[in-house]
């Protein structure tokens, strides 16, 4: 049993094309993240949902856009994606701040 | 803003040649010190959390110790499966996010 999922594993797509990431979490904690990697490894918070409500929403464009429509899951729109979206973009959850746990990660490529 | 920096940015070490790998960081605050294990294509591995100065956590061949400004992962008698990107990350007090560093890319020769 996956602890964090996400779907999909690989996305390669055009540029201005809108596109969507999924994220479960199956050990019922009440947070859950978005983080971006980038090429250089460094991990950077995007957003982070606690019980449905946003409570982390760094300085990141508009184009991105978290929904969370259950403590479960929280997904990931992007809208009209550019060459410098490519990245590696992880999910996480914890309880209140602890016991972090991350996904397996979605490659974005954009071509 | 809270800050980590890790050094060095690679290390490449002989099988059972012991090292250790550097977390320097501020933040307002420490709620924890994490340490986590990240292999090529794959998530974030949870390996430690330390919350205090003085404090220190041991896993099979990881010993992850604790200051006020730093922290060190030491590597004993390493095997080429502790090849790794070694993720440093602080959390503050009143904070859920954490603030990672840009990692320390080990690479163990038999």
């Amino acid at each position: 049993d996956t602890a964090v999922s996400q779907t999909p594993k690989y996305l390669v797509t055009q540029m201005g094309n809108d596109k969507s990431i999924k994220c479960e979490q199956n050990l019922g904690h009440d947070t859950m993240y978005w983080y971006k990697q980038d090429s250089k490894k460094f991990l950077k918070i995007m957003f982070s949902y606690n019980n449905k409500e946003l409570i982390i929403n760094e300085t990141v464009p508009n184009r991105f856009s978290p929904k969370s429509p259950d403590k479960a899951h929280l997904n990931l729109h992007i809208n009209s994606l550019e060459l410098g979206d490519s990245a590696v973009y992880f999910c996480a959850s914890s309880q209140s701040g602890k016991s972090y746990t991350f996904g397996s990660g979605t490659r974005l490529t954009v071509v | 803003e809270d800050q980590v920096t890790q050094s060095p940015e690679a290390l490449r070490l002989q099988e059972g040649e012991s090292s250790s790998l550097n977390c320097s960081y501020t933040v307002s605050g420490l709620r924890g010190l994490f340490w986590y294990r990240q292999d090529p294509g794959k998530g974030p591995e949870f390996l430690f959390t330390l919350y205090s100065a003085g404090e220190e956590k041991e896993k099979e061949r990881l010993k992850a110790t604790l200051t006020k400004k730093e922290s060190f992962l030491h590597i004993t008698a390493p095997k080429p499966e502790d090849s790794a990107t070694y993720l440093c990350a602080v959390q503050g007090e009143n904070d859920y996010k954490l603030s990672f560093g840009a990692g320390t890319t080990v690479t163990v020769r038999a």
